[in-house]
């Protein structure tokens, strides 16, 4: 089974700060490597897919690079409205889906 | 506008059956596999399975293969995930979701708005 580790598990940043979050995936998944955001009490909202690609409405202050094993997940100036769980999810080995533990970003 | 709808919150006792719903609008049904996940309270995000509707045909994570059983109604739009015999370990948020049917290209959008399932005596 590929293993998601994503880093920090929390983070507290201030309004206009820069943003970064890990994934590690325990082997090679090329760029098969999504992003969601979860908002308290709500659905997993799709942000970016294929590692780099941003889905469409969502806003450019959030990217994503890598492949391979190492990802990043950025935003690059926090809004207040980002407040949320962050999950990365690999869909490498198919039909198996697995997802990161989260990252759960406050405002400082 | 494509949409996934879930049936509402569910209370049951230990033992007890039942099964919840996902039904999709707004895009061919049968054209997108819909997935389940599972989220216990505070904690992440578990893939239960996933479904065709176009055939029924399933696939299931090795840790729910045996205690859940997914299955779809492509008549109605709907697909189902149902328990014979809830524990209080079941408890928690449910969540459908849409996926492509290409390797190469594949995320959950949208997902439902989710079904609490709470089991308690």
């Amino acid at each position: 089974d590929i293993q998601m580790t994503q880093s920090p598990s929390s983070l507290s940043a201030s309004v206009g700060d820069r943003v970064t979050i890990t994934c590690q995936a325990s082997q090679d998944i090329s760029n098969y490597l999504n992003w969601y955001q979860q908002k308290p009490g709500k659905a997993p909202k799709l942000l970016i897919y294929d590692a780099s690609n941003l889905e469409t409405g969502v806003p450019s202050r959030f990217s994503g690079s890598g492949s391979g094993t190492d990802f990043t997940f950025t935003i690059s100036s926090l809004q207040p409205e980002d407040i949320a769980t962050y999950y990365c999810q690999q869909y490498d080995n198919l039909p198996m889906y697995t997802f990161g533990q989260g990252t759960k970003l406050e405002i400082k | 506008e494509v949409q996934l709808v879930q049936s509402g919150a569910e209370v049951k006792k230990p033992g007890e059956s039942l099964r919840i719903s996902c039904k999709g609008s707004g895009y061919s049904f049968t054209s997108y596999w819909i997935s389940w996940v599972r989220q216990m309270p505070g904690k992440g995000l578990e893939w239960m399975g996933r479904i065709d509707p176009s055939d029924s045909y399933t696939n299931y994570s090795p840790s729910f293969q045996g205690h859940v059983t997914i299955s779809a109604d492509k008549s109605i739009s709907t697909a189902y995930l149902q328990w014979s015999s809830l524990k209080a370990s079941d408890t928690a948020m449910y969540y459908c979701a849409r996926s492509g049917k290409s390797s190469l290209s594949n995320w959950f959008d949208p997902w439902g708005q989710g079904t609490l399932v709470t089991v308690s005596s």
